[in-house]
């Protein structure tokens, strides 16, 4: 099956500061979502990308899937402490729609 | 997105038990659903995809016998931990696929605790 990597596996930054995660995945993938876990709390979906090279924002996040499509990265830009929490790529399969998870990237935003 | 519902959010069990989780997508039908175990500072794995009206598929190293699952309609699915034992202790969630093209819409998740 496929299997996703995610680095780093802990990152602490101070509030203003910007905070990246990625994926690698060693075989081409269908798509990647990015999935946000806040402490206690159950995975929230964020974003997909499908298409080579896709580039996408959600306020202060960016998110892209590589050329290749064996790998993606989650951007924040000036964090906030609102943004606490682990962050999962997860890869699809297509067709059966089931998730790869990746290890996760938990956030710390020190104030 | 969808709305899915999970219970109980919480359950404390003793060894050699079984513990039912219900998982209801609230606002549309799901013919099928994802059964994920996570364990503290760890990843969700993916357990067994549930499918209404017929055997669920599980995945590679998850017991089919200890864990049942029952997707007997289109908005509730159930998964059965037998004969509990403080190893299964974990966070179980459930997903339903979204109306879209890959998306996932997750429960709110049941902590089970094995004494």
């Amino acid at each position: 099956g496929q299997q996703v990597m995610q680095i780093p596996q802990y990152q602490h930054v101070q509030e203003g500061e910007d905070f990246t995660t990625y994926c690698n995945s060693s075989t081409t993938l269908s798509n990647i979502q990015w999935y946000k876990q806040r402490p206690g709390g159950h995975p929230v979906f964020l974003i997909q990308l499908v298409k080579s090279g896709e580039v996408k924002k959600q306020k202060r996040l960016t998110f892209q899937f590589g050329e290749a499509k064996k790998n993606s990265s989650l951007h924040i830009t000036a964090t906030q402490t609102t943004d606490v929490g682990t962050y999962f790529c997860a890869a699809g399969d297509g067709s059966a729609r089931q998730l790869t998870f990746g290890s996760g990237t938990q956030l710390t935003v020190l104030p | 997105g969808a709305v899915v519902s999970q219970h109980p959010s919480r359950v404390i069990c003793k060894s050699g038990t079984s513990v039912k989780i219900e998982c209801r997508s609230l606002d549309f039908q799901a013919t099928t659903m994802f059964w994920y175990r996570q364990f503290p500072k760890q990843s969700l794995m993916l357990m067994a995809t549930s499918n209404e009206g017929s055997k669920a598929t599980y995945e590679q190293g998850v017991e089919k016998d200890k864990f049942l699952i029952n997707h007997a309609s289109l908005t509730l699915s159930t998964l059965t931990v037998t004969s509990a034992h403080p190893e299964d202790s974990s966070f179980y969630i459930c997903s339903v696929p979204g109306q879209g093209a890959y998306e996932q819409y997750f429960g709110p998740g049941t902590r089970l605790t094995v004494t």
